[in-house]
């Protein structure tokens, strides 16, 4: 049990365009769920929480504008990455949580892999 | 500050030998520790967690690691390393109170000798 999928697992995209990933917990209800990103040969540096209804809670220094989060169900998160540009290359993570805040397993996808050219 | 520090960025062991990987954190409430073992290309997959009980935990793969907290620390444990062991390792720490959120170290890259 605790599955979460993500889709595509890599992206290639032109500079200027706009990309959606999908993260999917597959045999639970994910009250909340995380994007992080993730920098070759480094740790995961967290982007944001969603919470299921809500607004997501972003990190400082990510811009909110660029990184649109949206968890329209307690199975599925999107992020899409707005007018992308090469800096914008990276491993992007989810992960999704049965608990709504306080101490609970976070359970990631397989990542996606964004290049933009 | 919450953080946590995996000291050794990377580690070699011989396939038998035994393995322990350093993890330290400085967390100001009731600390919940987790590993995540991480392939290159791949997601997280959940080593072991400790949130309470016996400090001893034990996790998958035949992996177990200790929580001391006089020595804020929750060292990683295997005692015959296998060459399908290779890979990056990363310890976190999250708590109650907050909304969830897990402070990762910055891993360790596991090579496995023949």
């Amino acid at each position: 049990g605790a599955v979460v999928s993500q889709h595509p697992s890599r992206v290639i995209c032109k500079s200027g365009t706009s990309v959606k990933i999908e993260c999917r917990s597959l045999d639970f209800q994910a009250t909340t769920m995380f994007w992080y990103r993730q920098f070759p040969k480094q740790s995961l540096m967290l982007m944001a929480t969603s919470n299921e209804g809500s607004k997501a809670t972003y990190e400082q220094g990510v811009e909110k504008d660029k990184f649109l989060i949206n968890h329209a169900s307690l199975t599925l998160s999107t992020l899409t990455v707005t007018s992308a540009h090469p800096e914008d290359s990276s491993f992007y993570i989810c992960s999704a949580s049965k608990a709504s805040g306080g101490p609970d397993t976070q359970y990631f996808g397989p990542g996606t892999r964004l290049t933009v050219l | 500050a919450q953080s946590v520090t995996q000291p050794d960025i990377h580690i070699t062991v011989s396939e038998g030998a035994s393995l322990e990987l350093r993890c330290n954190y400085s967390y100001g409430a009731t600390p919940y520790l987790f590993w995540y073992v991480q392939s290159p290309g791949q997601g997280l997959q959940l080593l072991l967690k400790y949130f309470s009980g016996d400090t001893l935990v034990q996790g998958i793969k035949g992996f177990e690691a200790e929580f001391k907290r006089s020595q804020s620390s929750f060292n990683l444990r295997k005692p015959s390393v296998h060459w399908s062991d290779a890979a990056e390792y990363f310890c976190a720490v999250g708590g109650s109170g907050n909304t969830g959120k897990l402070i990762f170290g910055q891993g360790t890259t596991l090579q496995v000798k023949p």
